[in-house]
C-alpha cells in the first residue's frame, strides 16, 4: 500500500490567497483526520471524518478553515483567506475503524508558508 | 478530560546508552496508548501500542514500553540507542470504544531526542 498521500508537500503563498491541501487516505480506511503542527502549539487535531462525514470539527481554528471529504479516497483542507499565522505543517492521517486497533497512519505532511 | 504529558522536552544521550522517555496520561479508565516517532521532515510513524494484556509491549526498531496503571504512565525504553534514533517522539492516548471521544487520539507535546556520537 502506498500509505497516506498528501499534496502538495510544500506550499508557499501570499497572505490573502486561498490554499487547498489534499489527502488520499489508505484504501479501506474509514476514518480520516487533519492535524496541524507548529512549534508553539504542537500537534493539534483540526477535524476528523468517519465514512466521509465530519464527526468533530471543534479544532478548526476559525471560519477561514474548511474541510471536505467528497468520497472515501479524497479529502481537502481549505484556508481562505490565508494568513501568516496559518504557517505550519499540516498532516492527514487515516485509520481502519472496523478493527480493534486504533492506530492512525500519517501522511508525510504539507509544509505551508504564508508570507 | 483526557490529557498526555511528556515531561521532557529535549533529551540527549550518547550512542549505545540506554534510553527512557516518559509519558503520563490522565484518563478515567484504561485508555489505548501509543508511541509515535517523527524524523525530520517526515510524518509520524507508529512505534508501538498498548490495548490490554501484557503491560510490557514490544515495538519496532528495538523499542519497548511499559504500562503502569498505578502511575498512569507509559514510558518508552530502548536498551542501546543508535544515531538513527535521533527524532521527535510522541506519546498518544485514545479513548476505548463507547466513549464520547472514540476515534480521536490526544498527543503529548513531544520529546526531542538527540544522540551524541
Amino acid at each position: 500500500d502506498a500509505g497516506v498521500i498528501q499534496s502538495p508537500r510544500h506550499e508557499v503563498t501570499e497572505m490573502g490567497q486561498e490554499v487547498t491541501l489534499r489527502c488520499k487516505p489508505i484504501s479501506g480506511h474509514d476514518y480520516l483526520f487533519w492535524y496541524r503542527q507548529t512549534m508553539m502549539r504542537g500537534l493539534e487535531l483540526l477535524i476528523y471524518f468517519n465514512n466521509n462525514v465530519p464527526i468533530d470539527d471543534s479544532g478548526m481554528p476559525e471560519d477561514r478553515f474548511s474541510a471536505k471529504m467528497p468520497n472515501a479516497s479524497f479529502s481537502t483542507l481549505k484556508i481562505q483567506p490565508s494568513e501568516p499565522r496559518d504557517s505550519a505543517v499540516y498532516f492527514c492521517a487515516s485509520r481502519d475503524g472496523t478493527g480493534v486497533t486504533y492506530e492512525q497512519y500519517f501522511g508525510p505532511g504539507t509544509r505551508l508558508t504564508v508570507t | 478530560a483526557q490529557s498526555v504529558t511528556q515531561p521532557d522536552i529535549h533529551i540527549t544521550v550518547s550512542e549505545g546508552a540506554s534510553l527512557e522517555l516518559r509519558c503520563n496520561y490522565s484518563y478515567g479508565a484504561t485508555p489505548y496508548l501509543f508511541w509515535y516517532v517523527q524524523s525530520p521532515g517526515q510524518g509520524l510513524q507508529l512505534l508501538l501500542k498498548y490495548f490490554s494484556g501484557d503491560t510490557l509491549v514490544q515495538g519496532i526498531k528495538g523499542f519497548e514500553a511499559e504500562f503502569k496503571r498505578s502511575q498512569s504512565s507509559f514510558n518508552l525504553r530502548k536498551p542501546s540507542v543508535h544515531w538513527s534514533d535521533a527524532a521527535e517522539y510522541f506519546c498518544a492516548v485514545g479513548a476505548p470504544s463507547g466513549s464520547s471521544n472514540t476515534g480521536k487520539l490526544i498527543f503529548g507535546q513531544g520529546t526531542t531526542l538527540q544522540v551524541k556520537p
